[in-house]
């Protein structure tokens, strides 16, 4: 069936290191990719989003990279900050589902300072 | 953008018990959804709510047991009837403005059901 996960639950890193994070899908036809952080007692707020057909996209200080050929999706943090601090999730969006995003479980970033 | 708010900000209720969440937004929105998030878990869209049309379920998830209103374009509730503990989780609705897949998030509902 349709699914998006992470690989890895936890990733903790120093305060100005880069951070990478992780995810893997499944469903080849999906539009969209999309990341969205999650900090303690909020909703999730959306960071980027990459179409299917591009392979990079950058924002600032976050790139998203997309690999179609293993089906794997990254989000590239630049000198994280002690506000990085939160739970990434992955989503997938495909135009045939009008509206709906499956996420994945969610990694939590820890930034050490 | 879109600021979404949601009360109650949380609860604690009783199994059999019914509690009704809303969701207002501060400008006018056509899509609508809420999802459930269990403690340390991703979300799970729990149907989408559009304004002048029944809701759309999800698989696993049924009307009676979360029956949606949508009165008008910036307001929304859920209710969760007849509550157990597997029940207890974080509700969040969310609105689409722009694209279907940027969508912006309330702070969520934290029940918890005794």
């Amino acid at each position: 069936g349709e699914s998006v996960g992470l690989h890895l639950p936890t990733l903790s890193v120093q305060e100005g290191d880069n951070s990478i994070i992780n995810c893997a899908y499944s469903n080849s036809a999906s539009d969209y990719f999309i990341w969205y952080k999650q900090e303690s007692g909020k909703g999730p707020q959306f960071i980027i989003d990459i179409r299917s057909n591009m392979d990079k996209r950058q924002g600032q200080r976050v790139t998203v990279l997309l690999n179609k050929t293993v089906k794997h999706l990254s989000l590239q943090i630049a000198a994280t900050q002690p506000g990085d601090s939160a739970v990434y999730f992955c989503a997938e969006y495909f135009s045939s589902n009008t509206g709906k995003l499956i996420f994945g479980q969610g990694t939590t970033l820890q930034v050490k300072p | 953008s879109a600021v979404i708010s949601q009360k109650p900000s949380r609860d604690i209720c009783q199994r059999g018990t019914s509690l009704t969440i809303q969701c207002q937004v501060d400008s006018q929105v056509t899509m609508m959804f809420w999802y459930r998030q269990q403690p340390g878990q991703s979300l799970t869209l729990i149907a989408t709510a559009n304004q002048g049309s029944e809701a759309t379920y999800e698989s696993g998830f049924v009307i009676d047991k979360f029956p949606i209103s949508r009165p008008n374009l910036t307001f929304s509730t859920l209710t969760v009837s007849n509550m157990s503990p597997e029940d207890s989780s974080i509700y969040l609705c969310s609105v689409s403005v722009s694209t279907y897949y940027e969508q912006y998030f309330g702070p969520g509902t934290r029940l918890t059901v005794t």
